[in-house]
């Protein structure tokens, strides 16, 4: 399958501070998801962008999909904003397959 | 309109015993899957469903494990006898079209084998 690579593994931030995460693809894909993992384990879609860029409030995405990465990059960031953030990617057969995650913990 | 609902949020049970996980995904989506997460492997897909018809097992780590979607409104995930290593989260995930839409996810069921 094909192979995902976030990075950072773990990522400390100051409340009101900006940040990037990075997610690598060993293939074409046609399917890429941002997925948040909040402290109470729920997995929440963030964004689906297997190309181009997004936005939704303080979060936005950009993959590119020629060069196989994605990044998602968090504004003004919160004590919300903690907890795992998981790239997902799926190649011609859609099946997603999901990178280990950033950890982002945001201090108030 | 409610998200995907799974059953039980927990579950511990002695290893040898049949566990059954429960879902029921977004209504009028098409595409169901199942999910488990653990320490050393992360997320991996084991099932998914299309129009209640299974389309791709080969994520179903072994014959103990069995999933069915007897309608678009349920599905289960059956573990037969159960093991330690079977501890873990299961989420339930469903979509509207394969590819084109984003996956949502229930709360996950935490199980416990012991």
């Amino acid at each position: 399958g094909i192979q995902v690579e976030q990075s950072p593994p773990d990522l400390i931030l100051q409340e009101g501070a900006n940040s990037t995460l990075r997610c690598n693809f060993s293939d074409s894909v046609n399917n890429l998801q941002w997925f948040h993992q909040n402290p109470w384990g729920q997995l929440i879609n963030l964004f689906y962008i297997p190309s181009g860029t997004k936005q939704n409030g303080r979060l936005s995405a950009t993959t590119v999909a020629t060069e196989r990465y994605s990044l998602l990059y968090i504004s003004s960031s919160q004590t919300t904003d903690s907890g795992v953030y998981f790239c997902a990617v799926g190649g011609g057969d859609y099946k997603l397959s999901f990178g280990a995650g950033t950890t982002v913990t945001v201090r108030a | 309109d409610a998200g995907v609902i799974q059953s039980p949020r927990h579950e511990v049970t002695e290893m040898g015993q049949e566990v059954t996980l429960r879902c029921k995904p977004i209504s009028g989506h098409d595409y169901l899957f199942w999910y488990r997460q653990t320490m050393m492997r992360g997320l991996e897909l084991l099932i998914y469903f299309n129009n209640n018809v299974p389309i791709d097992d080969s994520g179903m780590p072994e014959d103990r494990f069995s999933a069915k979607m007897p309608n678009a409104s349920f599905s289960t995930l059956k573990i037969q006898p159960s093991e330690p290593r079977d501890s873990a989260v299961y989420f339930c995930a469903s979509s509207l079209a394969w590819g084109g839409q984003p996956q949502h996810f229930g709360d996950g069921t935490r199980l416990s084998i012991l």
